[in-house]
C-alpha cells in the first residue's frame, strides 16, 4: 500500500546537523499530520495542516520546523536536535468533512530518527 | 481525565481464545471511533471504524456505549497473526485524532 509515504525511512544525525523528512500522499486527501512516536509512549501529534494551512502546533520546540507546499506534500525540517528527539516520525493524511470533523487517518510506514 | 484511556495490558492469551479491550473518552461531542492495529516497529492500520452503536467484521466486533463513553473490541478465536498492539482512536475537536496508549496482545500456541 503506497497511500502516504515518507523518506528517508531511517536517518541518523548528529546534533548539529540539518536534515529534512518528507511525505507525499496520493489519496487526494485535506489534511495531513506529524505524529511522534517513542518508545512505550502514545503517539503524540505534533502538527496538523489542513487545506495547506497549519491549524494546530502542539507546543513543539522550534527545532521542529514543518513545511506544507500543497495538500500532497508534508515536510519536516530538523535543526540542532537532542538525543531524546530520537524516535518514529509518523506522516498520516486525512478527509476533514464539511463542519471540520475528521474521517479515517491514514499513515506512512514512519522515519525512524536517531539523534547522537 | 485524560481523552483517551485503554486498558493497560499486556493481554496473553492462547490460540482459540475470546479477548475483549476496553477504551474511554473523555469528549461526549466524538461521533465517530476507530480501532488501529499498530505492529512492532510499524505503523498503526485502521482495523475498524465505529459509527453507530457497533460494528463487527469477520472475528472482530467492536461496540459502543455513549452514556458510559466506552467503546469496546472483542475479538474471537484468536490467531498467531493477532498479536500486536491495538489503538483506540477518537477525532477530537479541529481535525486533531488523539491516540489512547494502546493495548498489547500477545497469543500464544
Amino acid at each position: 500500500e503506497t497511500g502516504v509515504t515518507q523518506t528517508p525511512r531511517h536517518l541518523v544525525m548528529g546534533m548539529t546537523n540539518k536534515k529534512s523528512l518528507k511525505c507525499e500522499q496520493h489519496l487526494g486527501h485535506n489534511a495531513m499530520y506529524w505524529y511522534k512516536q517513542s518508545a512505550k509512549k502514545p503517539l503524540e501529534l505534533m502538527f496538523v495542516y489542513s487545506l495547506e494551512e497549519r491549524v494546530e502546533n502542539n507546543s513543539v520546540p522550534s527545532r521542529f520546523s514543518p513545511e506544507c507546499p500543497n495538500s500532497s506534500h508534508l515536510f519536516l525540517h530538523l535543526h540542532t536536535l537532542q538525543p531524546e528527539d530520537s524516535a518514529l516520525y509518523l506522516c498520516a493524511s486525512s478527509q476533514v468533512l464539511p463542519g471540520g470533523s475528521g474521517n479515517t487517518i491514514y499513515f506512512g510506514e514512519g522515519s525512524w530518527l536517531t539523534v547522537v | 481525565r485524560k481523552e483517551v484511556e485503554q486498558d493497560p495490558g499486556p493481554f496473553n492469551v492462547p490460540e482459540g481464545a475470546t479477548v475483549a479491550f476496553n477504551c474511554t473518552y473523555s469528549n461526549s461531542a466524538s461521533q465517530s471511533f476507530f480501532w488501529y492495529r499498530q505492529d512492532c516497529r510499524k505503523e498503526p492500520k485502521l482495523l475498524m471504524s465505529v459509527y453507530s452503536s457497533g460494528n463487527e467484521d469477520g472475528r472482530f466486533t467492536a461496540q459502543l456505549n455513549r452514556a458510559s463513553q466506552y467503546i469496546s473490541l472483542l475479538i474471537r478465536d484468536s490467531k498467531l497473526s493477532d498479536s500486536a498492539t491495538y489503538l483506540c482512536v477518537v477525532p477530537s475537536y479541529g481535525q486533531n485524532f488523539v491516540f489512547g496508549p494502546g493495548t498489547r496482545l500477545s497469543v500464544l500456541p
